[in-house]
């Protein structure tokens, strides 16, 4: 069965700061993956998609970036944290098709 | 572009009452639709799907039904329990494509014993 895995579960850093979330699925290949953001009291919001190594989607311009190195590695970045990227962070994948996208247990990010 | 409205809530019922929460789309095409539910401080989980106009997708005692005449998808449950308690995310998702799907504001419902 797939299971999909991101770490940290938590993370509180100063505004300026460097920011790396890690996302990786087990039990299959070559999945679209997908990252969101779930703001306080809001709907989510798509930030990236890839649907294979080195291919990179972005939906909002931000400061903000992801990286996909392994078929089933998705990686979110940011260079300096601001404020109003705090936020409960939800990755993602699926295969193509009509099927559902499956979430992991998210990163919930809180910037000081 | 594509949307997704749904009641936002909070929906406070008692236990073992009729639940219903709204969704209605806007979408070009025939967009596959979805509900989701998530549990305080959890990701979310996949509850139920349909992919064409007029199919029923079911599960853990919750249906709803794809209406493209209305363009709506309204969660329903005959008997809802404590363990309901949760916030429920409609979706849908573009035809054919890898892109993400997009979500309503989501429903916060709040069961009471």
């Amino acid at each position: 069965s797939q299971t999909i895995h991101q770490w940290p579960a938590t993370l509180v850093q100063p505004v300026g700061s460097p920011l790396s979330l890690e996302c990786t699925v087990e039990g299959t290949s070559n999945p679209n993956l997908y990252w969101y953001r779930q703001a306080a009291g809001r709907g989510l919001q798509l930030l990236f998609y890839s649907v294979g190594i080195g291919q990179i989607s972005s939906e909002v311009p931000q400061n903000l970036s992801a990286s996909r190195p392994q078929d089933r590695q998705f990686i979110l970045s940011s260079k300096k944290l601001l404020l109003s990227d705090s936020g409960f962070y939800l990755c993602a994948w699926s295969t193509t098709g009509t099927g559902g996208q499956y979430f992991g247990p998210g990163t919930r990010l809180t910037v000081t | 572009g594509n949307s997704v409205t749904q009641m936002e809530g909070p929906v406070t019922l008692s236990e073992e009452a009729f639940l219903t929460i709204n969704c209605t789309y806007t979408a070009t095409g025939y967009p596959s639709l979805f509900w989701y539910v998530q549990y305080p401080g959890e990701g979310l989980q996949l509850l139920l799907k349909a992919t064409k106009a007029d199919d029923k997708g079911s599960n853990k005692g919750f249906e709803a039904t794809y209406r493209k005449e209305t363009t709506s998808f309204h969660l329903e449950k005959g008997s809802v329990q404590v363990s309901d308690s949760a916030v429920y995310f409609c979706a849908l998702k573009r035809l054919g494509g890898a892109d993400g799907l997009t979500f309503g504001k989501g429903t916060h419902l709040i069961i009471q014993p």
